[in-house]
């Protein structure tokens, strides 16, 4: 199975500012995956990292305010660019396709932001 | 756009009961997974069905993907008070993964 790790666990920002999480894997992956869910709501998908290339957003995500890297097959960055209190939520990121778990889909800890 | 819904959003068993959830899908999804996310947890990979009216059984749990691949459902039977937390589905037309609004499952001891 993959571990994933998340930096920072949790944050409060003050709006205005932009924050960079960053999210480890301890193993090479094929897809990752970048989400949020405030708390007692379902996940909704921000963006697939890809490697190499520029992410894929989902409708109402746009890159100026998310932008992520992915600069090889076991990191991505997700930043949350001039915050604002609707912006608080938990940021998890997650990856697929490691060895062989292959339809496995794991999640890192999470980010709570909390934007003031 | 994608949307995933499930029902019912809540629901409360007594200890040893059964227990299901379905998932709907607007859209034919290529393939579905099931999540179990505890209160203060991050989801866990239950399971992925790909094929259509497939089954798989995990112990108590049973999942079933609809012949039209646009629905599913996630029956645990003898619920246990280890089976508290919320369960997702997921899936999509592709390789993204659209969270349905999930159910949480309060068992009662």
């Amino acid at each position: 199975s993959a571990v994933i790790s998340q930096k920072p666990s949790r944050d409060i920002c003050q709006r205005g500012t932009s924050l960079t999480i960053q999210c480890q894997v301890d193993s090479q992956v094929t897809m990752m995956f970048w989400y949020r869910q405030q708390p007692g709501q379902s996940l909704t998908l921000i963006a697939t990292a890809n490697q190499g290339s520029e992410a894929t957003y989902e409708s109402g995500f746009v890159i100026d305010k998310f932008p992520i890297s992915r600069p090889n097959l076991t990191f991505s960055t997700l930043t949350v660019s001039n915050m604002s209190p609707e912006d608080s939520s938990i940021y998890l990121c997650s990856a697929q396709g490691q060895g062989g778990f292959q339809e496995t889909q794991y999640f890192g800890p999470g980010t709570r932001l909390l934007v003031l | 756009g994608q949307q995933v819904m499930q029902i019912p959003q809540y629901q409360h068993v007594q200890e040893g009961e059964d227990f299901t959830t379905y998932c709907n899908s607007s859209t034919t999804l290529s393939n579905i997974q099931w999540y179990k996310q505890r209160p203060g947890g991050h989801p866990v990979f239950l399971i992925q069905l790909v094929k259509s009216g497939e089954v798989k059984k995990q112990k108590r749990l049973t999942f079933q993907f609809g012949e039209a691949k646009k629905n599913s459902s996630l029956h645990i039977t003898a619920t246990q008070t280890t089976d508290v937390g919320t369960y997702f589905c997921a899936g999509g037309p592709g390789n993204q993964f659209y969270f349905g609004t999930g159910t949480s499952l309060t068992v009662i001891p």
